[in-house]
């Protein structure tokens, strides 16, 4: 059972322009969100997160979106950049866990 | 710094070996180890979890097990592979506490043969 959902499997963007990725979990206990980017053959490297007391949070280039009522959280990235292009996953735990539930996640190719 | 080291990057096994595959975490205490795993076109899969020495969960019935005979030491084992046991397996730490990201290994291929 997916709790959580990465559609879209892949994107492709021009450099410069904004990537949008977009996740949606189905627990609803799921209390603390994290996007983690990985290069083939390597680990997941973390990204960026969101506790479920905020509905953004910005880091960089780098911003998470987080609907709580839609179960549905999204990642921006912008600008886009070349070194971006990676696959990125989506992951969610239950407060004090930390036992992640990972989505499939989505193959970002940027275009130069 | 901390860091998280993972051995080998890559083992082709013939079916019906054992495995073993180590983890080791340097520059913190006392944190929580995991293994996951990713199939070819699925997502990062939690296959054990540790919060302290000897004290594993398995989160997923399966032909592998876990053990941490050091407080910072992870091992992945099989006593007989199969060829579903094929995949990219990742070794991660977490400090404790509730909302803290996990740190990853760089990952061992594994194909069973």
């Amino acid at each position: 059972d997916q709790q959580v959902k990465q559609n879209s499997p892949s994107l492709s963007v021009q450099e410069g322009r904004i990537s949008i990725l977009n996740c949606d979990y189905t627990n609803s206990m799921f209390d603390y969100f994290l996007w983690y980017k990985k290069y083939p053959a390597e680990g997941p490297t973390f990204l960026i997160s969101i506790s479920s007391i905020k509905d953004k949070n910005e880091d960089g280039r780098f911003t998470v979106f987080l609907n709580k009522s839609a179960k549905h959280l999204s990642l921006h990235i912008v600008p886009s950049q070349p070194g971006d292009s990676a696959v990125y996953f989506c992951a969610a735990t239950p407060y004090g866990n930390n036992r992640l539930a990972f989505g499939k996640g989505n193959q970002v190719v940027v275009i130069p | 710094s901390q860091t998280i080291h993972q051995w080998p990057a890559t083992l082709v096994q013939p079916v019906g070996s054992p495995l073993s595959l180590e983890c080791t975490v340097e520059g913190t205490s006392n944190p929580n180890l995991y293994w996951y795993r990713q199939a070819a076109g699925r997502g990062l899969q939690l296959l054990f979890y540790s919060v302290g020495i000897g004290q594993i969960s398995s989160e997923v019935p399966q032909n592998l097990s876990a053990s941490r005979p050091q407080d910072r030491q992870f091992i992945l084992s099989s006593k007989k592979l199969l060829l579903s046991d094929s995949g990219f397996y990742l070794c991660a730490w977490s400090v404790r506490g509730p909302n803290t990201e996990a740190f990853f290994g760089q990952g061992t291929r594994l194909t069973v043969v």
